[in-house]
């Protein structure tokens, strides 16, 4: 594609309910990362993928978080039994393997009410 | 393990003045160095990168130089506008390729 694609750019859900954020990354980036970014806060890192595998997922920040990636392609960033405290604006990126740049997408805004 | 300390804000300036945000590293190796320009409601976006030692990035009249011997990357621009309000991100990529950034700087520009 021809830029990192998120999806749904907005979702409102009830506490409690399980979500599911999807990320598309630009077409043969080998390295995605997913971030969260809390209102007026800096960005957070969540779990980082080489291919479909995740050598980094330190800053998951409990075992209600959770991300798979397939194909080496798209990432799903699951959270389950959603807290007040998730709300935020989740991004994603993803670059090629090396000093290359990442490319962000325009982030899911959670909405846990 | 790798990471990031930049200078914290908000950084409030008048319209022409200099700018210098600060941004020091941990890391092994010889990371990439990057800055990320956040423009209000908007997502986040390359501003400059510098790969090796004394590389120069620039890019909309900012600068910042790889400065191994401080592990610094500074970045500078000598005219701010108020166009250039924004959140400013200092960032490295190390040799795991896992992406860090620092806290974050708001500028605020005034006419």
């Amino acid at each position: 594609g021809a830029g990192v694609s998120q999806s749904p750019s907005n979702k409102v859900t009830e506490k409690g309910k399980d979500v599911e954020l999807r990320c598309d990354p630009i077409s043969g980036h080998t390295a995605l990362y997913w971030y969260r970014q809390s209102l007026g806060q800096g960005l957070e890192f969540l779990i980082y993928f080489q291919g479909n595998s995740a050598p980094d997922k330190s800053g998951l920040p409990s075992d209600r978080f959770s991300a798979e990636r397939t194909g080496g392609s798209v990432s799903t960033l699951t959270i389950q039994r959603t807290q007040q405290e998730d709300s935020a604006v989740y991004l994603c990126a993803s670059s090629q393997i090396g000093n290359t740049e990442a490319f962000f997408g325009q982030g899911t805004r959670l909405t846990v009410v | 393990g790798d990471s990031v300390t930049q200078m914290e804000g908000p950084v409030t300036l008048s319209e022409e003045a200099f700018l210098t945000i600060n941004c020091t590293y941990t890391a092994t190796g010889y990371p990439s160095l990057f800055w990320y320009v956040q423009y209000p409601g908007e997502g986040l976006q390359l501003l400059l990168k510098a790969t090796k030692a004394d590389d120069k990035g620039s890019n909309k009249g900012f600068e910042a130089t790889y400065r191994k011997e401080t592990t610094s990357f500074h970045l500078e621009k000598g005219s701010v506008q108020v166009s250039d309000s924004a959140v400013y991100f200092c960032a490295l990529k190390g040799a795991t390729n896992k992406l860090i950034f620092g806290t974050g700087t708001l500028l605020a520009v005034q006419p």
